[in-house]
């Protein structure tokens, strides 16, 4: 591998079961947010966004969560499957069009 | 969406040498941000490459460190001067469209 990852939280699941990534952001004032997907050797592969005016954005097996009371995101991953094993970031927009990270989730695929 | 490529991929330099990485992107794109990944870590922003002016630095990074060009929309540069083995990173550069955020493979960078 890249060492990417190396040291990020683990998430470890079973092959076919949903999964959770869940990220914290910093700003209340950001209106948008990403959620990557980055695998080893590659930069990070746009997942799934959403506004600061939804909670909910459902694409092909993700769903993206904001609580914008908490200053939560979650990404939920159905049907879990081992090419979906990567390092899992949010990212939060809030001035600029500059990006602003979390500090990312590794997702490990149990076959 | 925009499609990006950066030389070198991957390099294994010498302390006090320093390395220029190269971006190009194959439409013209107004603004393109350089981020540094160091190893286990997530993305932290370098600056935003500025067509025609002096790129804008984030906190805790100079242009005498990391100066970059940007001669055109499809183009910049990223050099790492003067490197010491804390320069050990993926650095990455990224644009943004209308259709959202486009990230290149990233540069393998080994300081040893």
């Amino acid at each position: 591998g890249e060492n990417v990852g190396l040291h990020l939280p683990t998430l470890s699941v079973q092959e076919g079961d949903n999964s959770i990534i869940n990220c914290a952001y910093s700003n209340s004032a950001s209106d948008y947010f990403i959620w990557y997907k980055q695998e080893s050797g590659k930069g990070p592969q746009f997942i799934i966004d959403i506004r600061s005016n939804m909670d909910k954005r459902q694409g092909q097996r993700v769903t993206v969560l904001l609580n914008k009371t908490v200053k939560h995101l979650s990404l939920q991953i159905a049907a879990t499957q081992p090419g979906d094993s990567a390092v899992y970031f949010c990212a939060e927009n809030n001035a600029g069009n500059m990006l602003t990270f979390g500090g990312g989730t590794r997702l490990m695929v149990k076959p | 969406s925009a499609v990006i490529s950066q030389k070198p991929s991957r390099d294994i330099c010498q302390r006090g040498t320093s390395l220029t990485i190269q971006c190009q992107v194959d439409s013209q794109v107004t603004m393109m941000f350089w981020y540094r990944q160091q190893p286990g870590q997530s993305l932290t922003l370098i600056a935003t490459a500025n067509q025609g002016s002096e790129a804008t630095y984030e906190s805790g990074f100079v242009i005498d460190k990391f100066p970059i060009s940007r001669p055109n929309l499809t183009f910049s540069t990223l050099t790492v001067s003067n490197m010491s083995p804390e320069d050990s990173s993926i650095y990455l550069c990224s644009v943004v469209e209308y259709s959202g955020y486009t990230f290149g493979s990233g540069t393998r960078l080994t300081v040893v």
